[in-house]
């Protein structure tokens, strides 16, 4: 299995409060990836990135924001969190051939 | 939105082949078909992908119509741990792969 683990794994919180997702990866992979998914739905982009400082939207970006200061970690902040974010949120990887993505364990987040 | 349509459910008798369908009518020359899947909630797991030729690997074969239209995901020997939802994806390798996600089909694995 590839290298990636997402912290935390579970959170609750509260409408308003910032949240900040982070993906880590071992494997020195160029492309990372952010998905959220909601019930009876199949993954959604949210951002990605393609290098270190390298980001840009996907499918789903509004309220969140990202950031990639290292090859490893990517992370996703809900500035303000709200309850139409709550879901599953997954990590993704892959290298330079970009034929494989690989995803990390998912956190799950409720926003109350 | 999805470019693929999957059935939204299929079952299967294990041991035996199961073949998922997918169809792809407005797939582009330069688009690869690709098959994940989700077993239970975990995180998609990718099986196999290909452009035009009929590819096989330890997980799965998949046959691609000439027309490159639809294709077929074949498990030739379902065991129940192959119970997931499958997910069929055409998109093109260029910059970040940014895949689509479609409904998926469901498939059961039944003993």
């Amino acid at each position: 299995d590839a290298g990636i683990t997402q912290s935390p794994r579970h959170k609750v919180t509260e409408t308003g409060t910032p949240v900040t997702l982070r993906c880590h990866q071992t494997e020195n992979h160029r492309y990372m990836y952010w998905y959220r998914q909601d019930p009876g739905h199949g993954l959604r982009l949210i951002h990605y990135s393609y290098g270190v400082k390298d980001t840009d939207k996907g499918e789903v970006s509004d309220g969140y924001s990202v950031s990639r200061s290292k090859t490893e970690d990517f992370l996703l902040t809900l500035e303000s969190a709200t309850s139409s974010q709550t879901s599953v949120y997954f990590c993704a990887i892959s290298g330079t051939d970009r034929e494989t993505q690989y995803f990390g364990p998912g956190t799950r987040l409720l926003v109350l | 939105d999805a470019k693929t349509t999957q059935p939204p459910s299929m079952d299967c008798a294990e041991g035996r082949a199961a073949n998922l369908p997918c169809n792809h009518s407005t797939i582009s020359g330069n688009e690869y078909v690709y098959w994940y899947r989700q077993i239970h909630s975990q995180g998609p797991q990718y099986i196999i992908h290909g452009l035009k030729n009929n590819e096989t690997n330890e997980m799965a074969s998949l046959i691609i119509t000439e027309d490159r239209k639809s294709s077929t995901l074949i498990l030739p020997h379902a065991t129940l741990r192959d119970t997931a939802v499958y997910y069929c994806i055409v998109g093109a390798i260029q910059g970040a792969q940014k895949l689509v996600f479609g409904q998926g089909t469901r498939l059961t694995i039944n003993p």
